[in-house]
């Protein structure tokens, strides 16, 4: 049962303009949840976070947006550049656990 | 501030070896997690060391078992390895005890399991 879901793998964007990337969860207990970018070769890195006492938190160009009722969070990027082409991932945790649950990934190409 | 390192980088085993990875975690983190990927897929949770303690565990097999250290670095090991441990291994440090703290993860370790 995948309890955090990003439905699409891929998206491709002009530099510029807004990436959107999409996550699902179904488990209504997770109360934090985070978003990370990975290149290849390399491990993930921590991008931002969101607290579900929250529906909103921005850092520079990347906004993260929480929809508690949908069970649904955005990353937005906003210009896109051609250095944000990587695979984000979106994870989440319960309260007093320890665990993150990742979702599998959308892959961003920022076209030049 | 030193980020989390792993060793190796690449590792190529037979079924049925054993493996250790290991992990020296993020300064000023005293809390180590293990998440295997598998292609194509988001990392998913082994176990969680804290304070040298195993502070949580995913849905892997007794097989999995891990080490933290006193400087808390930490170590994974594998027995009995089987074709589908294949995987990138990734540890991840983070401020400990705290459950709202991201994880700081490093490079992995690339097992290939023949």
């Amino acid at each position: 049962d995948q309890q955090v879901k990003q439905n699409s793998p891929s998206l491709s964007v002009q530099e510029g303009r807004i990436s959107i990337l999409n996550c699902d969860y179904t488990n209504s207990m997770f109360d934090y949840f985070l978003w990370y970018k990975k290149y290849p070769a390399e491990g993930p890195t921590f991008l931002i976070s969101i607290s579900s006492i929250k529906d909103k938190n921005e850092d520079g160009r990347f906004t993260v947006f929480l929809n508690k009722s949908a069970k649904h969070l955005s990353l937005h990027i906003v210009p896109s550049q051609p250095g944000d082409s990587a695979v984000y991932f979106c994870a989440a945790s319960e309260p007093g656990t320890y665990k993150y649950i990742f979702g599998t990934g959308t892959r961003l190409k920022v076209l030049a | 501030e030193t980020g989390v390192t792993q060793s190796p980088t690449h590792l190529i085993k037979t079924r049925g070896q054993q493996v250790t990875l290991r992990c020296s975690s993020q300064s000023g983190h005293n809390t180590v997690s293990w998440y295997q990927q598998a292609l194509g897929q988001g990392p998913q949770f082994i176990f969680q060391y804290y304070r040298e303690e195993e502070n949580g565990r995913g849905n892997f097999p007794p097989r999995f078992s891990g080490l933290q250290f006193p400087n808390y670095s930490s170590e994974l090991n594998v027995n009995a390895l089987e074709l589908d441990d294949s995987a990138l291994y990734l540890c991840a440090s983070s401020s400990g005890g705290q459950q709202s703290s991201p994880l700081h993860f490093g490079n992995g370790t690339r097992l290939t399991v023949t």
